[in-house]
């Protein structure tokens, strides 16, 4: 099936820096979104991006979709302790007539105080 | 006011036995799935349910079978354990008009010895 690439695979930041990840595929997605597991708990939805090129912001996260639709990144300012988690980029796949996500391997983001 | 719950949130059992792990939301979405995210925190789609209909059956042991009473309910019963059902299993659930939003529960981290 369709795979994302997802990198890097972990990161560790200090506090107050920014930090970008991103995720690539050989196959075009009509649908880029980016989701955050805290640890013990499900994913939760940051930002949903639906159009080529698209640019959308979500408080201090910005996440664009590639012109090629092969792509997205993710893109966090001014880190901060509670961003500790991993990050998720998935795209919209088919499963016969059924659209599903595909997830990416997820980034490891680790904020040092 | 928890919008995806599941129960049990750990499980530890014995090879063979049989299991099953519940889920609700309270969000009045129409659709309701099962991933499964590896120890390497790989998520990946098992099922999917549209009012209570099967939409996505990915290739998973048959071992393995949802059920959904309504559509604010969709449970998973897991057949004859083995050691590498060992993970940790996600409901989530959609709207049809935003399929790719989903919300997720805490998961169910399950446990075969």
């Amino acid at each position: 099936g369709q795979q994302l690439n997802q990198s890097p695979q972990s990161m560790f930041i200090q506090e107050g820096e920014d930090v970008s990840m991103n995720c690539t595929s050989s196959s075009i997605f009509n649908t880029w979104l980016w989701y955050k597991q805290d640890p013990g708990e499900g994913p939760v939805l940051l930002i949903a991006l639906y159009k080529a090129g698209e640019l959308t912001s979500n408080g201090r996260l910005t996440a664009q979709f590639g012109i090629t639709r092969k792509d997205s990144f993710l893109n966090i300012s001014a880190s901060i302790p509670s961003d500790v988690g991993i990050y998720f980029c998935a795209g919209q796949t088919y499963s016969g007539s059924a659209r599903q996500l595909t997830f990416g391997s997820g980034t490891q983001l680790t904020v040092l105080p | 006011d928890t919008a995806v719950s599941q129960t049990p949130k750990y499980l530890v059992t014995q090879m063979g036995n049989d299991k099953s792990i519940k889920c609700e939301q309270n969000l009045g979405h129409d659709t309701m799935y099962w991933y499964k995210q590896d120890s390497k925190k790989f998520l990946k789609i098992m099922f999917s349910y549209n009012n209570k209909e099967l939409i996505i059956n990915e290739t998973v042991p048959n071992r393995f079978s949802p059920k959904s009473p309504d559509k604010a309910h969709l449970n998973l019963h897991i057949n004859s354990l083995e050691l590498g059902d060992s993970a940790v299993y996600f409901c989530a659930s959609s709207q049809t008009r935003s399929p790719y939003e989903q919300y997720f529960g805490p998961g169910t981290r399950l446990t075969v010895t």
